[in-house]
């Protein structure tokens, strides 16, 4: 089965830039997403990059994509406390007409201290 | 406001009992998900429907049930066969479209088995 890797906590202090990592076994994703979560609440799309891209920046967040190595990392520039939350990154493989899923990692912990 | 409901946003059941958790959404997607998240597990993939009157199992849908009836509705029923059934339980609508799978999540649902 796909196999999505994550660790699962980092600290960083507000200000900082934060990078969270992951990792994916699948070489015919097609996307590659990473989700929020704050507590109690349901996952929320931060960004998603196609599979023959390396780089896409929105604002303060840039993704990056190593296909080679089949990893992907999520950069936040100037963390602040309201980024503490769960991020989720995961793949989608396209099966044709076959209704695709998404395969989720175990999500890393973000805390941002003051 | 288009968006995806979840009722009850927190649930309590006695063992031995059945109990449906409820998921509208009015985002005209066709497509439908459940999934369930432990602590440190990430999300596992219950049951996916891809147009009304179907639906396909996912990792762990032994003691669930779904039906799709209606586009708008994917209700989740949590069996007594299900062991141990505590957990939070998220819903999911996307469009998906070659290859991409942008997923929208509900709030969530606490189940907890008393």
């Amino acid at each position: 089965g796909e196999d999505v890797e994550q660790s699962l906590f980092l600290s960083v202090r507000e200000g900082d830039s934060s990078v969270i990592n992951c990792t994916y076994t699948d070489s015919s994703s097609t996307y590659l997403y990473w989700y929020k979560q704050e507590p109690g609440a349901g996952l929320q799309l931060l960004t998603y990059i196609f599979s023959n891209m390396d780089m896409k920046q929105d604002q303060r967040l840039t993704v990056l994509l190593n296909k080679k190595d089949k990893h992907l990392s999520l950069r936040i520039a100037d963390t602040q406390t309201g980024d503490s939350a769960i991020y989720f990154c995961a793949e989608s493989i396209d099966r044709g007409s076959t209704l695709g899923r998404l395969y989720f990692g175990r999500g890393t912990q973000l805390t941002v201290w003051p | 406001d288009g968006g995806i409901t979840q009722s009850p946003k927190y649930l309590f059941r006695k063992e031995g009992q059945n109990v449906t958790l409820s998921c509208e959404q009015n985002l005209n997607h066709d497509a439908m998900y459940w999934y369930r998240q432990d602590p440190g597990q990430g999300l596992r993939l219950i049951y996916y429907s891809q147009i009304v009157n179907d639906f396909q199992k996912g990792d762990i849908a032994e003691g669930y049930s779904v039906s799709r009836e209606k586009k708008e509705s994917f209700p989740l029923t949590v069996t007594s066969a299900q062991k141990n059934p505590t957990a939070f339980y998220l819903c999911a609508s996307s469009i998906w479209r070659e290859g991409l799978d942008e997923q929208f999540f509900g709030p969530g649902t606490r189940l907890t088995v008393l």
